[in-house]
């Protein structure tokens, strides 16, 4: 089945950098999101992007769907405390019958 | 403005003992998802309902029913739990449309023992 790669499995930064984490796929998809999971709490939709070659941005963060359509990145601007979290992208691929794949997440780490 | 509610937020079963978890959205939302969440294997979908009256297996169906009560409500019943089954537990939901973002539920944090 379609696979979305993100990694590294955990990124460290310090407060006040920015950060950028790509996600991969050998297969094509129709739409890619970005979600942010706070400890103990649900996945919350970041961004979401329906276009080949899309940038959206979202206060501090900017995220792009590949023109290739098997990629995107999230960039985080001048990172604070309350970014730690885990970040995962999804994205639907096509046919009638798709489902969202999830990637594994990134869990991101900001030192004050 | 509540969105996707879960209950229990917390449960502790023994093995073999039978659980259902509630999930109930309130933005008319006509698709409905269960999800587990497991160290390093990221969010596996359980059971999906993609509108009101059917439901279709997901990745990992085993072990697990679902119930489609109405358009609000999706139920998530283990029959006879097992450890492996211990794991966060999420439920999500959204409007039609193939590529149309799905919204969370808080958990539900379910141990076996």
């Amino acid at each position: 089945g379609q696979q979305l790669n993100q990694s590294p499995q955990s990124m460290f930064i310090q407060e006040g950098e920015d950060v950028s984490m790509n996600c991969t796929s050998s297969s094509i998809f129709n739409t890619w999101l970005w979600y942010k999971q706070d400890p103990g709490e649900g996945p919350v939709l970041l961004i979401a992007l329906y276009k080949a070659g899309e940038l959206t941005s979202n206060g501090r963060l900017t995220a792009q769907f590949g023109i290739t359509r098997k990629d995107s990145f999230l960039n985080i601007s001048a990172s604070i405390p309350s970014d730690v979290g885990i970040y995962f992208c999804a994205g639907h691929t096509t046919g009638a019958n798709s489902k969202l794949t999830f990637g594994k997440g990134i869990t991101l780490s900001v030192r004050p | 403005n509540a969105g996707v509610t879960q209950t229990p937020k917390f449960q502790v079963l023994k093995t073999g003992q039978s659980m259902t978890l509630q999930c109930a959205q309130d933005m008319n939302h006509n698709s409905m998802y269960w999800y587990r969440q497991d160290p390093g294997m990221g969010l596996r979908l359980i059971y999906y309902s993609a509108s009101e009256g059917t439901t279709d297996k997901g990745e990992v169906p085993n072990g697990y029913n679902v119930s489609r009560l109405n358009k609000r409500e999706f139920s998530l019943r283990l029959e006879s739990a097992a450890p492996s089954q211990t794991s966060v537990y999420f439920c999500a939901s959204k409007v039609g449309g193939a590529n149309q973002p799905q919204h969370f539920g808080d958990g539900t944090r379910l141990s076996i023992l």
